[in-house]
């Protein structure tokens, strides 16, 4: 079980806007940059958000990240049919000296 | 453009060692400035992180897999290593190299990865 909680699942229709949350607690996502990770169906992860909320160049402005306290979050606004896959957060935990990766999240576009 | 690619056995014998090899391209690893690491991906699962590598031969490893795995670095291939021990079938996995943004453990920015190669283990 990890220690960087995430929800199974997410839904939403295109065009929707949808939130990931990523819960930890003071030794990784409270002291610590957060990453989120996106993985296509048969394909590496990559990387859409660093250090909370930048963005890489070339992933487009509708994925936003945000933190508050010992959680984090990733927005995706006006949702696409190819935005379907693995959502994950991650983070260096103090305790372990070592990096957490959440459980991961699909997103489902209906 | 950086370039990373998995090699190794794609089944091991249960109690056996797996190795793996991750060959770097486009890139040196001996320029410092960057994490190299191994990651690992169970069916149907979330990503698990399997430890580190600098340039320099400085290590970081996930406490639960720290009694078996060993990585290395041969910058003179410009190629780094993952050794996993006493394998079961709970280690068969899709087994990922990265490399990270910066020289800063602390930030997992993962920003080159490799395809990614399945190894399975049998008994």
């Amino acid at each position: 079980q990890s220690v960087l909680t995430q929800p199974p699942s997410a839904s939403g229709t295109p065009g929707q806007r949808v939130t990931i949350s990523c819960s930890g607690s003071s030794s990784n996502v409270g002291n610590n940059y957060v990453y989120w990770y996106q993985q296509l169906p048969g394909t590496a992860p990559k990387v859409l958000i660093y250090r909370y909320y930048q963005r890489p160049s070339g992933v487009p402005d509708r994925f936003s990240g945000s933190k508050s306290g010992t959680s984090a979050s990733l927005a995706i606004s006006g949702l696409r049919s190819e935005d379907e896959g693995d959502y994950y957060c991650a983070a260096w935990d103090d305790g372990l000296s070592g990096v957490l990766f959440g459980g991961g999240t699909r997103l489902t576009v209906l | 453009q950086v370039q990373l690619q998995e090699s190794g056995p794609g089944l091991v014998k249960s109690s056996q060692t797996l190795s793996l090899t991750c060959i770097v391209s486009g890139g040196s690893i001996s320029s410092g400035g960057h994490y190299w690491s191994w990651i690992r991906q169970h069916p149907g699962k979330g990503l698990e992180w399997i430890g580190y590598i600098f340039y320099s031969g400085s290590t970081y490893y996930n406490p639960s897999l720290k009694s078996r795995v060993t990585i290395s670095v041969d910058t003179s291939k410009n190629q780094f290593s993952l050794t996993l021990g006493s394998v079961t079938a709970a280690d068969t996995a899709v087994y990922y190299c990265a490399r990270t943004l910066s020289s800063i453990a602390a930030r997992p920015h993962f920003n080159y990865w490799g395809q990614g190669t399945q190894v399975t283990v049998s008994s």
